[in-house]
């Protein structure tokens, strides 16, 4: 694999913020992507980032070092419908590796 | 436009046997990308074709393998099946132009080996 690390799974409570961290091996980087994806459906593009910083997307933001191989993905206000799981995924050119997924389960 | 679209949706087979899968990138891209997820494995690149060619593998054995056509749709071929084939295909496309670029995924195969 491409050491790829992130936490298997996290519970956090509906109106509350939680961030998901992502290790990764630097060496060939070009790119760190965050992939949404509920149970049974495709992954769905949320954001990535190739320089140092934080990118914003309205309830989303993403962080990368990259210096430290190291990013997160920040959710705020937590919904219901963002149960599912948030998959970071490391561009090397033209292939993508992906971590196991981080599980979120949000509850009321 | 249309999103990636991949045939079939379901599929099982028996050990030994070959299977192909089918993916239709969105129009206009013409970089495609293969995935095989299972639980415990997560999402695992197999190949990427851009313009009839493969442009990256992944450590997939010589069982897997694809093409892309001048359309840019693309096939995976799986010979031979194991139990251990049985996961969810994914296929991604993008522009193919950069270095890195959004992917955006079907909603994949789910093929199971008995």
């Amino acid at each position: 694999g491409q050491n790829i690390d992130q936490p298997t799974e996290m519970t956090a409570t509906e109106g509350a913020i939680v961030q998901i961290n992502c290790t990764y091996q630097t060496s060939g980087f070009n790119g760190l992507f965050w992939y949404q994806q509920h149970a049974g459906e495709a992954p769905t593009f949320l954001s990535y980032n190739v320089l140092d910083g934080l990118e914003e997307k309205g309830r989303f933001s993403s962080f990368l070092s990259r210096s430290k191989g190291y990013s997160y993905l920040l959710l705020k206000e937590l919904q219901m419908k963002d149960s599912a799981s948030y998959l970071c995924a490391r561009a090397d050119f033209n292939k993508f590796y992906f971590g196991s997924g981080t599980k979120l389960n949000v509850k009321p | 436009k249309a999103g990636v679209t991949q045939t079939p949706r379901y599929l099982i087979k028996t050990r030994g046997q070959q299977v192909t899968l089918s993916c239709s990138p969105i129009s206009g891209h013409r970089s495609v990308s293969w995935y095989q997820q299972t639980p415990g494995q997560g999402l695992q690149f197999l190949f990427e074709y851009f313009s009839e060619t493969q442009r990256n593998k992944g450590n997939f054995p010589g069982r897997f393998s694809g093409r892309q056509f001048s359309n840019s749709r693309s096939e995976m071929n799986v010979s031979t099946l194991e139990l251990g084939d049985s996961a969810l295909y994914l296929c991604a496309s993008s522009e193919g132009q950069g270095q890195w670029e959004t992917q955006y995924f079907g909603p994949g195969t789910r093929l199971l080996v008995l």
